[in-house]
This record gives C-alpha cells, sequence and structure tokens, in this order.
C-alpha cells in the first residue's frame, strides 16, 4: 500500500548549521510531494511542491528539496538554520489512486539551538 | 492575500453538546478538506468534497460526525453528541483540482476544540 514515512521524529540543529529532513514513500510510479510546516498554534503552510521537471525544488523561507526517483525520496534541506524555523515539518505525498487526497507523514519537529 | 478561515479558532464544550465548526474555501476553490489532529493520531483526514459533493468521508465517525457544503462558500463540520476524546484540532483545506490531478491544498488556522 502507498504510505510515507518521516524517520525522524525530533531533530535539533544549531542555530547557522544545515538542516536535512528526511521524507521517504512506497510507491510505484513518481507521485506529487509536498513539504508542509505548521508553527505551534498555526495550520499548515505550503513550502514547496513538485510535480514533474527539475528535480530539485526552491521553496519559501529558503528551503529547498530534492526529488530522487531511485530512492523514492523527497528530502527537505536549508543551508542555515534561523531560531525562527523552529517549527513541526510535514511531507504529503498525493498518489493517483488517491484522487485529490494527500498522504501525510507523522512530521519531524525541528528544535534550533542558539 | 486569499485564505481559508476558519470559525471558531477555539471551543469549550462539555459532553454531549452539539459543536459546528465552519470553513470558507479560498473563492474559486472546488475541493475542500477536513482533517483532524491530535498528538497520539497525527493528521487524519475525515471527509472530501469536490464541487460540493462528499467523495470520501470514510475517516469520519458516522455515528456522531456529519461534514457539509451547503454552498460554495461554506463547509461545516458538526459533531452531535461530542464526547471527551473529540478534542482535539480541526482543520480544513482547500484546493483548486482538475481531473483526478492532486493539487495543492491550503490549510486554515484550525479549530482548537475541548470537551469536557
Amino acid at each position: 500500500a502507498q504510505s510515507v514515512t518521516q524517520p525522524d521524529i525530533h531533530i535539533t540543529v544549531s542555530e547557522g548549521a544545515s538542516l536535512e529532513l528526511r521524507c521517504n514513500y512506497s510507491y510505484g510510479a513518481t507521485p506529487y510531494l509536498f513539504w508542509y510546516v505548521q508553527s505551534p498554534g498555526q495550520g499548515l503552510q505550503l513550502l514547496l511542491k513538485y510535480f514533474s521537471g527539475d528535480t530539485l525544488v526552491q521553496g519559501i523561507k529558503g528551503f529547498e528539496a530534492e526529488f530522487k526517483r531511485s530512492q523514492s525520496s523527497f528530502n527537505l534541506r536549508k543551508p542555515s538554520v534561523h531560531w525562527s524555523d523552529a517549527a513541526e515539518y510535514f511531507c504529503a505525498v498525493g498518489f493517483m489512486e488517491y484522487g485529490n487526497k494527500l498522504v501525510f507523514g507523522a512530521g519531524t519537529i525541528l528544535r534550533v539551538k542558539s | 492575500d486569499a485564505r481559508v478561515t476558519q470559525t471558531p479558532r477555539h471551543k469549550v464544550t462539555e459532553m454531549g453538546q452539539e459543536v459546528t465548526m465552519r470553513c470558507q474555501p479560498i473563492l474559486g476553490h472546488n475541493t475542500v478538506f477536513w482533517y483532524r489532529q491530535t498528538m497520539m493520531q497525527g493528521l487524519e483526514l475525515l471527509a472530501y468534497f469536490r464541487n460540493r459533493a462528499p467523495l470520501d468521508d470514510s475517516g469520519m465517525p458516522k455515528d456522531r460526525f456529519s461534514a457539509e457544503m451547503p454552498d460554495a462558500t461554506l463547509a461545516t463540520l458538526k459533531i452531535q453528541p461530542s464526547e471527551p476524546r473529540d478534542s482535539a484540532v480541526y482543520f480544513c483545506a482547500s484546493g483548486l483540482a482538475s481531473g483526478g490531478h492532486t493539487d495543492t491544498q491550503y490549510f486554515g488556522p484550525g479549530t482548537r476544540l475541548t470537551v469536557l
């Protein structure tokens, strides 16, 4: 069955350090891929998305993600983390069989040390 | 700046009471989703509408939950009767979809429900 995995529940990085959040999916074809961010008490905000084309996608707030078909991954990266990036990050995947629905990963909570 | 709006933002009620949550999707969007978020279960899809028609409500407890779209600018999620285990944050999201294509979902700020 189609599934989305975010293997890291919590990640702590120092301010100014680089960040990579992992997302893997299980699917035979290329899905639609999204990263969302949720700050405490807020709704989910779209960071970036991949439908097709260039596998390196740029998003808001300095984030980027790379789609790797061979690894069924869509990892989120940022070269230098700011304290305001502390939040929960969700990978979401749209599988064609599911129509317009998205399957969300369990989320990764990012803590930023000053 | 088009946004999904949800009311109320917070709701505290007693067990057995009816709760109605409202969502105004982004104008022109044709899909609406209701999600529930808890610490234990994470983000769960409750119901999904396209062009105001319910396409999937398999995630919703049928005996007490109901979701409707009386018109294109309003979606409602109702719980009757409410129970303490319904305490959660309920999110509405909307999107513009054509064919079977999965498109971006834009989330509202959520309704934080507490059932005592």
